[in-house]
């Protein structure tokens, strides 16, 4: 079947670094973006990979590794504003669908 | 217009009647997906419509939820006979395929308050 799996929650400091991970199972990839949703808000893309490695923009790297199905999202010099939950998601392009699945969500807390 | 839009923002309703969700995607988008959110969890895949191709509606929890999109663009999902576990934030997305990422376009949702 297809599922993705990432921690429900995660706590870190303001101006520390955090990464979330992500790890995934399907019948076919196509590549692993990340999203951001704050409180009451609709989920926003943050990055994509489909390629080994990392990308960085800005504050926020992602990183993927397809022979492992393995992939993070870094998050540098942590502002308050980051507060919110972070969804990772799977174009799954097996079976001729083309769907895109996402992960339970990463709560992220940011103490002051 | 510039994003995804939904109607209504919010939509009360009694046990065993029928809504109707709207979405209105980007102009020229092909894909469209709906999404179903219940309170702190994850984004759960209802249905999948991809230009005139038959919508993967594998996600759809029962066959009170069916959907529709008219004329490659507009989509309704309805539901009948709404349950109380109906209630959750309804999202529709909304991408152009060919791209070279799969950013998808969320619109702000249906909050769906079934009493």
């Amino acid at each position: 079947g297809q599922s993705l799996e990432q921690p429900s929650e995660v706590t870190a400091v303001e101006g520390a670094i955090v990464q979330i991970n992500c790890t995934y199972q399907t019948s076919g990839f196509y590549g692993l973006s990340w999203y951001q949703q704050h409180d009451g808000g609709a989920p926003t893309f943050l990055s994509y990979n489909a390629l080994d490695g990392l990308e960085e923009t800005g504050r926020f790297s992602s990183f993927l590794s397809r022979s492992d199905s393995y992939g993070y999202l870094l998050l540098q010099e942590l502002q308050m504003k980051d507060s919110a939950s972070y969804f990772c998601a799977v174009r799954d392009n097996g079976n001729r669908d083309d769907k895109i699945i996402f992960g339970k969500g990463t709560r992220l807390h940011i103490l002051p | 217009g510039a994003g995804v839009s939904q109607s209504p923002s919010n939509k009360v309703t009694e046990k065993g009647k029928d809504v109707e969700l709207r979405c209105d995607p980007i102009s020229g988008h092909t894909a469209l997906y709906w999404y179903r959110q219940s309170l702190g969890q994850g984004l759960e895949f209802l249905i999948y419509f991809q230009g005139n191709s038959a919508p993967d509606k594998s996600g759809l929890p029962s066959d009170r939820f069916s959907a529709e999109r008219t004329g490659g663009s507009v989509s309704t999902l309805t539901i009948q006979r709404t349950q109380q576990e109906d209630s959750a934030v309804y999202l529709c997305a909304s991408r152009h395929l060919g791209q070279d990422t799969d950013t998808q376009y969320f619109g702000p949702g249906t909050r769906l308050t079934v009493l």
